[in-house]
């Protein structure tokens, strides 16, 4: 059965320091890949999506970027991070447009 | 381009209480129609799908779902909620056919609270 993998679960990060999440999907191939931020009151706003490796797509403009290195692995990051970038990141991944998506469980970020 | 429109952002009920919550969606292309339950700092969960055929869907945890293409509405009930129904539930759609980025459309989410 296919399993995603996020982590940390919580991360308390100062302003200006780099980020790194990961994600990573396992008992599959060449799924399409998602970055989401969900901020208070604000819904689900996806950040990147990917359908395969090195193909990264950038939704909004912002100081994050997104790589793919390895076919079942999505990675976040950030030079320097700031206080907006708070927030509730989720990963998910699908195979196609009738599946729906399939989440990870989320990594907490506060920025101090 | 498509959208959808969760038309409660809090749902009050009691337990044992029926409820509704209730999602428009707009789209120019045949759709899938999902939703989805958020507990508290976790990801979020599919409780069900509308792909084709039976307009009534019925999803896990005593959920389900009508889809009205005419109304273009896929409101999610339960004839029965616990205090473990509890959560924040999302409307998505996702075009039916073309492309190959499979993007879904959130709704901004309706917070379920259930008082005993």
């Amino acid at each position: 059965s296919q399993t995603i993998h996020q982590w940390p679960a919580t991360l308390v990060q100062p302003v200006g320091s780099p980020l790194s999440l990961e994600c990573t999907v396992e008992g599959t191939s060449n799924p399409n890949l998602y970055w989401y931020r969900q901020a208070a009151g604000r819904g689900l706003q996806l950040l990147f999506y990917s359908v395969g490796i090195g193909q990264i797509s950038s939704e909004v403009p912002q100081n994050l970027s997104a790589s793919r290195p390895q076919d079942r692995q999505f990675i976040l990051s950030s030079k320097k991070l700031l206080l907006s970038d708070s927030g509730f990141y989720l990963c998910a991944w699908t195979y196609g447009a009738n599946y729906g998506y399939t989440f990870g469980s989320g990594t907490r970020l506060t920025i101090v | 381009a498509q959208s959808v429109t969760q038309l409660d952002s809090q749902v009050p009920v009691f337990e044992e209480a029926p409820v509704e919550l209730r999602c428009n969606y707009s789209s120019s292309v045949s759709v899938y129609l999902f939703w989805y339950v958020q507990y508290p700092n976790q990801g979020l969960q599919l409780l069900l799908k509308y792909l084709s055929g039976s307009t009534l869907v019925k999803g896990i945890n005593g959920f389900e779902a009508e889809f009205n293409k005419s109304q273009t509405s896929f409101h999610l009930r339960k004839p029965s909620v616990h205090i473990s129904d509890t959560a924040e539930y999302f409307c998505a759609v996702s075009g039916g056919s073309g492309g190959s980025n499979y993007k879904l459309t959130f709704g901004k989410g309706t917070l379920l609270t259930v008082n005993p």
